[in-house]
């Protein structure tokens, strides 16, 4: 298994309240995402990123934040909490392999939040 | 944003049954991947597509990348219940960061 943890694993939090999710992984991988996965909605892109301080928007990015201060960890910041953001939060990372030109994502355990 | 459409969206079979699905999309892809997400965890690469016409198998899994590059199948045969989970498709161009776009996923349900 890829080296990824996530934290923490499950959390409840009331509207209004800010939120930070944390992906760690220890295989010194340069692209790092989070996605959110909800029913009927698959899994959606949050923001991404391809190096440390360097991020972007993916599909559904108001209301979120990240940071990457350094390779290992991609911080996801909930400014206000909503209940449309109730959801499972999966980060996923991935690199180039050696000698190819491929990219894989390899995927977290995920965050359970739930925001009343 | 484009999400890829997964057909059938549920199955339940018998054990030992042989399983297909398939993945269609409105525009093209470079890569095709297939995951299968257990509950409570997050998703694991099965299998990756490189190539149109591709054949690729892993294990009693075998799955496709079509020629017109706009879908993909997945087949599971002899299926046994540790099948059970959501399998999704995610496609990926080329210089996109590795972005990938997903399928709403199957849902697979195996019986003794």
């Amino acid at each position: 298994d890829a080296g990824i943890t996530q934290s923490p694993r499950h959390k409840v939090t009331e509207t209004g309240t800010p939120v930070t999710l944390r992906c760690h992984q220890t295989e010194n991988h340069r692209y790092m995402y989070w996605y959110r996965q909800d029913p009927g909605h698959g899994l959606r892109l949050i923001h991404y990123s391809y190096g440390v301080k360097d991020t972007d928007k993916g599909e559904v990015s108001d209301g979120y934040s990240v940071s990457r201060s350094k390779t290992e960890d991609f911080l996801l910041t909930l400014e206000s909490a909503t209940s449309s953001q109730t959801s499972v939060y999966f980060c996923a990372i991935s690199d180039r392999l050696a000698g190819g030109l491929s990219y894989e994502q390899y995927f977290g355990p995920g965050t359970r939040l739930t925001v009343t | 944003g484009q999400q890829l459409n997964q057909s059938p969206q549920s199955m339940f079979i018998q054990e030992g049954e042989d399983v297909s699905m398939n993945c269609t999309s409105s525009s093209i892809f470079n890569t095709w991947l297939w995951y299968k997400q257990d509950p409570g965890e997050g998703p694991v690469l099965l299998i990756a597509l490189y190539k149109a016409g591709e054949l690729t198998s892993n294990g009693r899994l075998t799955a496709q990348f079509g020629i017109t590059r706009k879908d993909s199948f997945l087949n599971i045969s002899a299926s046994i219940p540790s099948d059970v989970g959501i399998y999704f498709c995610a496609g990926r161009n080329t210089g996109t960061a590795s972005k990938l776009t997903f399928g709403t996923g199957t849902r697979l349900q195996v019986t003794l």
